[in-house]
């Protein structure tokens, strides 16, 4: 099925490891962006790339990079993971609002613990 | 900035009644979409229903209706026929019409009793 693909699904790492979140999309969209989500606070953007080899803060990008390897993946890496990194974590990817009527595509998400 | 506020937390509902989700936002732009996401246990987003703002005509997705006010700021969900399937956190997002973000409220989990 297109859309939306984000791996691992399921993890969990001791504070100080690094690892790196992939995500992939296969509708030929230009925007892709990494959220996390907390209880209580909704969806927040990490960080977003409006298109293939550019990259731009989100909401809450410390302890975050990223990486826009080509049009189709977009990596989210913890360098140095700590217990606040906590979350699930989401994929997504998007066309430009007039094309799409503003739709974004999601991943199933990554339930990330950090212990 | 754009903001998204959903003041209840959670709501409940009894199976074939109706509820209905408040969502504010805040914005100077004029030209933008609004949208309600369900997420199930299942933890996918689900895209619900969309409202463009230049349409003054409610969106309505069978057994799902938004009542959006432009002047007010304001775009409540109303779930007609509740189902035990209905049962999920509902978030109301906000995105300007030449941007690329998108903008969640922080949610509102809704429950449905048999």
């Amino acid at each position: 099925n297109a859309g939306v693909t984000q791996t691992p699904k399921f993890q969990v790492l001791k504070t100080g490891q690094s690892m790196t979140l992939q995500c992939a999309q296969d509708m030929n969209h230009n925007s892709m962006y990494w959220y996390r989500q907390d209880p209580g606070m909704g969806l927040r953007l990490i960080y977003y790339s409006a298109s293939e080899g550019t990259t731009d803060k989100g909401e809450v990008p410390n302890g975050y990079n990223v990486s826009r390897l080509n049009k189709r993946e977009f990596s989210l890496r913890l360098e140095s993971a700590a217990p606040s990194q906590t979350s699930v974590y989401f994929c997504a990817s998007s066309e430009i609002p007039q094309r799409t009527a503003g739709g974004y595509t999601f991943g199933s998400g990554t339930r990330l613990t950090v212990v | 900035a754009q903001t998204v506020t959903q003041s209840q937390p959670e709501m409940s509902v009894q199976e074939a009644e109706t509820v209905t989700l408040s969502c504010t936002y805040d914005t100077s732009e004029s030209d933008y979409y609004l949208f309600w996401y369900k997420q199930p246990p299942s933890r996918q987003m689900i895209l619900v229903i969309r409202q463009e703002a230049y349409k003054q005509q409610n969106a309505t997705e069978n057994r799902f209706s938004v009542n959006f006010q432009k002047a007010a700021k304001s775009f409540s969900l109303k779930i007609s026929d509740s189902q035990l399937g209905d049962a999920a956190m509902y978030f109301c997002a906000y995105r300007g019409y030449n941007t690329d973000k998108l903008i969640f409220g922080t949610g509102t989990r809704l429950q449905v009793f048999p």
